[in-house]
């Protein structure tokens, strides 16, 4: 599974929209972007995923470049229970296999501030 | 449906001591996965299953056993606990047809002195 690369830490005021970018320029054609969050203490939580068309759920935006070298997922309206550690995985997906290789770096801190 | 539920929540040992981490999951998944982590770090894979009756070292399984004698549920051990093993473990699983999303239980946190 290709490797991704996202900014240490990140701060968004509470009611704005949370951008948190990750760079995957080594991405396969028949990889997804998965994102995931850590609310503290707790275990991770699925949030959005997407192959190349933009994708949007209940909790997120997922923003995939056309060239799918990077993306962004998008809280809208953040709220203080967004403050998490949020994890960007690339890995193929719709096979049959294990997810023994699937890598949870140490994300992106977000802090949302009132 | 409870999704993935781990016992002990919490648990402090000695350094010698052996434990049994229990992960349960009712959602008939065939994968299932030891996670460690510590302080500051991702998660760190300690040994995985592709189904009942199998097990497969991960990324750090030195100092643990598994075991999947039913499918729903993986067991990780400490036959000799030390202070290095103290951490958080998650236990996290997926069904055969890997659509990418893992589903992860609360986590246990293990404490050893």
């Amino acid at each position: 599974d290709a490797k991704t690369t996202q900014p240490t830490s990140m701060d968004c005021a509470e009611g704005r929209a949370a951008n948190l970018p990750c760079n995957h320029s080594t991405i396969s054609g028949n990889e997804y972007v998965y994102w995931y969050r850590q609310i503290h203490s707790q275990g991770p939580q699925y949030i959005i995923h997407g192959l190349k068309n933009n994708e949007t759920n209940e909790m997120a935006s997922l923003i995939i470049t056309e060239d799918r070298k990077s993306s962004t997922l998008i809280l809208p309206h953040a709220t203080l229970r967004d403050t998490a550690v949020y994890y960007c995985i690339v890995r193929v997906a719709g096979t049959q296999g294990g997810s023994e290789k699937l890598v949870f770096g140490k994300g992106t801190k977000l802090t949302v501030n009132p | 449906n409870a999704g993935v539920t781990q016992t002990p929540k919490f648990r402090v040992l000695k350094t010698g001591q052996s434990m049994t981490l229990l992960c349960a999951q009712d959602m008939n998944h065939e994968y299932m996965y030891w996670y460690r982590q510590d302080p500051g770090m991702g998660l760190r894979l300690i040994h995985y299953s592709v189904g009942e009756g199998t097990t497969a070292k991960g990324e750090v399984p030195d100092g643990y056993n598994v075991s999947r004698l039913k499918k729903q549920n993986f067991l990780l051990g400490l036959e000799s606990a030390a202070p290095s093993q103290t951490s958080v473990y998650f236990c996290a699983s997926h069904r055969a047809v890997n659509t990418g999303e893992l589903f992860f239980g609360e986590g246990s946190r293990l404490t050893v002195l």
